[in-house]
């Protein structure tokens, strides 16, 4: 069962544009949400966190935005730019020593 | 610089070997883990470890082993008894569990199984 759901799969913008990629959530202990960038042939990065604590939070061009009774989460890249392409994915976690479940994965094209 | 060091980047294997691989940090961070990546499938974890000698099975462990004899090693093997070995595995690090903060991911060992 999958636990973190991640829309859409593939996502095309142009530059310029904001690219908008969506997490929902079904499991309530989640405490920590951050999303990952991962370039290709390469691993991924952390590239900004939040936790339930705030309903957003901006680093930059990248902002997440927290919806804690609908248990979704979205980034959000404004200003999309070509280096932006990537695919991106989100992820939870819950306690201390626990380990990240990651979402599927949106593969973002950003036209130039 | 500090990081992870995975190794090699790519390797071919006959059906029914084994192999093994590599996974180093310098960060000093406890914990460690290993994720494999299918296209449209995500990261899935295979191990981890929070603590030297000490390691638990992810979602996906069958058919994979890993050991943790030193705190800066996680090595692991892919067993003849992985159905469908062939993929690209991440290893990473944490400073210790994986919400107090970032995962620091190598640079991936894809495997292809010939």
């Amino acid at each position: 069962q999958q636990q973190v759901k991640q829309s859409p799969q593939s996502l095309i913008v142009q530059k310029g544009g904001i690219s908008i990629i969506n997490c929902a959530y079904e499991n309530t202990a989640f405490d920590y949400f951050p999303w990952y960038q991962q370039f290709p042939g390469k691993g991924p990065a952390l590239l900004i966190a939040i936790r339930p604590d705030v309903s957003e939070k901006k680093e930059g061009r990248f902002t997440i935005s927290f919806n804690k009774s609908a248990k979704q989460f979205s980034l959000h890249i404004m200003d999309s730019q070509p280096g932006d392409s990537a695919t991106y994915f989100c992820a939870a976690s819950k306690g201390r020593y626990s380990t990240l479940t990651f979402g599927k994965g949106t593969m973002l094209l950003v036209s130039p | 610089d500090g990081g992870i060091t995975q190794s090699p980047k790519y390797l071919f294997r006959k059906e029914g070997q084994n192999v093994t691989l590599s996974c180093e940090q310098n960060l000093n961070h406890d914990a460690m883990y290993w994720y494999r990546q299918d296209p449209g499938q995500g990261l899935r974890l295979i191990y981890y470890s929070q603590i030297v000698n000490d390691f638990q099975k992810g979602d996906i462990a069958e058919g994979y082993s890993v050991s943790r004899e030193k705190k800066e090693s996680f090595p692991l093997t892919v067993t003849s008894a992985q159905k469908n070995p062939t993929a690209f595995y991440l290893c990473a690090s944490s400073i210790q569990g994986a919400s107090t903060g970032e995962l620091f991911f190598g640079e991936g060992s894809r495997l292809t199984v010939l």
